[in-house]
């Protein structure tokens, strides 16, 4: 299994412009994540996913879409680019049931510059 | 309002030293909590988790001590290696929020060999 894989790896991007972050599992995990983590901080929810077809908010989610048209993928689209999204950004995934669904798998990370 | 904090931002600790690593809760329903640890680079790791109504948990070298009373929560690592360096976050999920875990802001660890 590859797990969960992002991409791209690092992306620079003027105000403005949009732009789609690629996150796939191959792990068939219901639920999955996206957050995003600035300097000294830890991470905060941006979107989430509990299955195919269902999305919710997180806690910052202003500025971002997600769609989950399938398990694997969870694009998370940035409709007009702000300097205050600079930030690297992880995706995580994790399996439904007692005991497991709370153990997320994260992703590498995409590290956005917005000039 | 909702949150995670830890206590130090920053803690050195000499190479074969067990390490101390501590958070606060303030959501009292907050029922599963889980440390993660964070490399130069790296997504986050997962460590160690427990259970609202657990005290203590053990894994390998790393233990969880959960107060309940007091909202506080530990990461205790035995004989701390240079491999143990990174970024120490706990989070917190409350009830049935599925992939909605609170993070708090993190430690970082550094081991001095």
């Amino acid at each position: 299994n590859a797990g969960v894989t992002q991409t791209p790896k690092f992306q620079v991007l003027k105000t403005g412009q949009s732009m789609t972050l690629q996150c796939a599992q191959d792990m068939n995990h219901e639920y999955m994540s996206w957050y995003r983590q600035d300097p000294g901080m830890g991470l905060r929810l941006i979107h989430y996913s509990v299955g195919a077809g269902i999305t919710d908010q997180g806690e910052v989610p202003n500025g971002y879409n997600v769609s989950r048209s399938t398990t694997e993928d969870f694009p998370l689209r940035l409709l007009s680019a702000a300097p205050s999204q600079t930030s690297v950004y992880f995706c995580a995934s994790s399996p439904v049931g007692r005991g497991s669904r709370e153990t997320q798998y994260f992703g590498p990370g995409t590290r956005l510059l917005v000039l | 309002g909702e949150s995670v904090g830890l206590h130090l931002p920053t803690l050195s600790v000499q190479e074969g030293d067990n390490s101390i690593i501590n958070c606060a809760y303030s959501n009292s329903a907050s029922d599963y909590f889980i440390w993660y640890k964070q490399e130069s680079g790296k997504g986050p790791q997962f460590i160690i988790d427990i259970r609202s109504n657990m005290d203590k948990r053990q894994g390998q070298r790393v233990t969880v001590l959960l107060n309940k009373t007091v909202k506080h929560l530990s990461l205790q690592i035995a004989a701390t290696q240079p491999g143990d360096s990174a970024v120490y976050f706990c989070a917190e999920i409350t009830g049935n929020q599925g992939g909605k875990l609170i993070f708090g802001q993190g430690t970082e660890l550094s081991v001095k060999p």
